[in-house]
């Protein structure tokens, strides 16, 4: 059984830019949901998706979105990049919403803004 | 908003040594989850505590979900240097749906 996929591993990218991050889930999991982490703040939550809806959103600026597709690949877009937003997103998946069992991370996607 | 402190930050030990992160929570928690990352890897899942007051064991480590179901503990007993590594715990939300993590604590092992 595949694991979760995450593209691309890593990137580099300027202040202003735009980037998009992809998350492919374990078959047959359904919730998807996105986390930000950095050395000083552990492992911030930025948003879950479960059947294409977003169920919950961390404290992040609008800047930050998602969206979940019908086979449950989901994919996240930071706009107007800052040196702050350097960082590992990591995407995790679940069978259910994510506070009832075990998540399943990807690798990780790490991002630089220069 | 719910929050989920981890203490300590960071842990030397010497191989051979007991270690244990705390975890606290500002809210009841529906489970507690604990996961293991490995330098340079990602969260993988360790095990998760359901019902007040519920202790597990895996080998040399030890989950404890407290009565409150407010705090938890992970305590590793005799540690190994393949012990390394970042111990997240997570809260699932009894009012929501998302799992707040813990800032994680940071495990050293000198040999």
């Amino acid at each position: 059984k595949a694991g979760v996929t995450q593209t691309p591993r890593y990137l580099i990218k300027t202040r202003g830019q735009q980037v998009t991050l992809s998350c492919s889930p374990i078959s047959g999991h359904r919730s998807v949901s996105w986390y930000q982490q950095t050395p000083g703040q552990g492992l911030q939550f930025l948003f879950e998706y479960f059947s294409e809806t977003q169920r919950n959103k961390g404290n992040f600026p609008g800047r930050f979105s998602g969206r979940q597709f019908s086979n449950s690949r989901s994919e996240m877009n930071v706009s107007t990049l800052e040196l702050g937003d350097s960082a590992l997103y990591l995407c995790a998946s679940s069978l259910s919403l994510t506070n009832t069992g075990e998540l399943f991370f990807g690798e990780g996607s790490r991002l630089t803004v220069l | 908003g719910q929050q989920v402190m981890q203490i300590p930050q960071y842990q030397h030990v010497q191989e051979g040594e007991d270690f244990t992160t705390y975890c606290n929570s500002s809210t009841t928690l529906s489970n507690i989850q604990w996961y293991k990352q490995r330098p340079g890897g990602h969260p993988v899942f360790l095990i998760q505590l359901v019902k007040s007051g519920e202790v597990k064991k895996q080998k040399r480590l030890t989950f404890q979900f407290g009565e409150a179901k407010k705090n938890s503990s992970l305590h590793i007993t005799a540690t190994q240097t393949t012990d390394v590594g970042t111990y997240f715990c997570a809260g699932g939300n009894t009012g929501g749906f998302k799992t707040i993590f813990g800032a994680g604590t940071r495990l050293f092992v000198k040999a």
